[in-house]
Formats: C-alpha cells, structure tokens, sequence
C-alpha cells in the first residue's frame, strides 16, 4: 500500500492566486514527520515546509503553509500568491522512525509521493 | 545553495560496467542518504549511512553499494549496470535527527547506454 499519496499529477494556476496540493499519508507511527519538497526543471531538491506529527500548529514557511489534518492523516501544502517560479514539482515526503537491528540507533528515510507537477500562469 | 556536493553531475556508461558515485554532505552534518529517482519509480530510499554506520536500507539493489567514511563524504558504488539503472541519483545529509529535513545535492544524473 502508498504511505503517501498525492492524487494530482498536474495542477494549474494563475499568478498571483493561491493553490493547495493535496497529500495524504498511511502510517501506524505515532511519530512521524511531514515534509514538502519543490524540484524544479533544473532537477535539484528543494525542502520548502516540515510538519512534525505532535505539532500543535500548522507549519508556515513564507508563502507557503501546510494544512495538518491529523485525523484525516492530509498534509496539504498551500501555496499563496502563486509566482511563474513556482512552476515545479512538488512532492510530499513522510519520515517514519526505526531502529537499526544491529546497532539499536535510530535510522530516518523519507518516503515520497508521486509528486504534482504545478505550472504557474501569467 | 544546499551545502551537499556531488560528483560527478553527469555520467554515461555502458552496460556491464560499474561506476562511483561521490557525496560530501553539509558541514556538520552526520547522517546521510541516498535516493534513486526514475521515470517509473519515482524517487526511491537506497540506503542510510549516520557517522559511519549503516542505519537503514530501502530499495537497493545486490549490484549497488554504498559506504561512508571517517570524513563522512560517502560513495555510492553501482556495478553490473542495466540500462533500467539510468535515473538521478540524489544524496542528501541531515544532522541526524528525524525532525529536521534532509538537504539534497544536485544530483547525479546516470544514463547506461
């Protein structure tokens, strides 16, 4: 089964206006991190917004804020003012912890989702 | 600006040969990862390296390798390469704890011909 999933592969927007991105998320920990991530044409990784799951408040970033339904188990991200910049990928990543069986430490990977590709138009 | 280096940030190869992936992660920075991002599978976990250490492997196959060193850059070796290995490799780095996001390097970009 999906530990993330991001039902929209495309989305649009008109500058200036905002847009949100959905992501759920499929997880028995009760902690776990949220996190959102732009990728551009270039191709490098961008962390835009981290959401922790006993966080009280939802997470803002500047433009961006995300939208922490626990319940629902959604972290959608907002984007406000949309910019032709924002033209990218975006994809939602959860981190689960676990324990390395040798060693007893901590170990932490991202699962990412499918990723939304959003075009900004003038 | 993400402070992790890779090298190089393109490779062509062929089939049957094995190449060496470089990553040197923030300064300061502990824990580092490895990702594997193609077309049909999107991005992929390989494995997790903290201070040396193996901490986590995902999807990696028998054919790839990885290690980190005392200077903790870390190397991620690919041998046997298939054509289906062409993708971008990400490495990121983190100081190690789970509340705090990974930064990526730019990535390298494999294409077996």
């Amino acid at each position: 089964a999906q530990k993330i999933t991001q039902t929209q592969p495309g989305m649009f927007v008109q500058e200036k206006e905002a847009v949100t991105l959905d992501c759920t998320y499929d997880t028995s920990d009760p902690s776990y991190g949220l996190f959102w991530y732009k990728q551009p044409s270039s191709g490098e990784m961008i962390f835009l917004i981290y959401q922790g799951s006993y966080d009280q408040q939802n997470a803002t970033e500047g433009r961006y804020s995300l939208n922490f339904q626990k319940a629902r188990k959604s972290a959608n991200l907002v984007i406000s003012a949309s910019q032709l910049g924002d033209s990218a990928m975006y994809f939602c990543a959860m981190r689960e912890a676990g324990v390395t069986e040798n060693s007893g430490g901590s170990n932490y990977k991202l699962t990412f989702g499918k990723g939304t590709l959003l075009t900004v138009n003038p | 600006d993400s402070g992790v280096t890779q090298t190089p940030k393109h490779l062509i190869t062929a089939t049957g040969q094995r190449v060496t992936l470089r990553c040197s992660p923030r300064s300061g920075d502990l824990s580092v990862y490895w990702y594997q991002q193609s077309l049909d599978q999107g991005l992929q976990f390989l494995i997790q390296y903290y201070n040396g250490e193996e901490r986590a492997k995902g999807n990696i196959l028998e054919r790839f390798s990885a290690q980190q060193f005392p200077d903790l850059h870390s190397e991620l070796n690919l041998s046997s390469l298939e054509l289906g290995d062409s993708a971008l490799y990400f490495c990121a780095s983190n100081r190690g704890g789970g509340n705090t996001e990974a930064f990526f390097g730019q990535g390298t970009r494999l294409t077996v011909v």
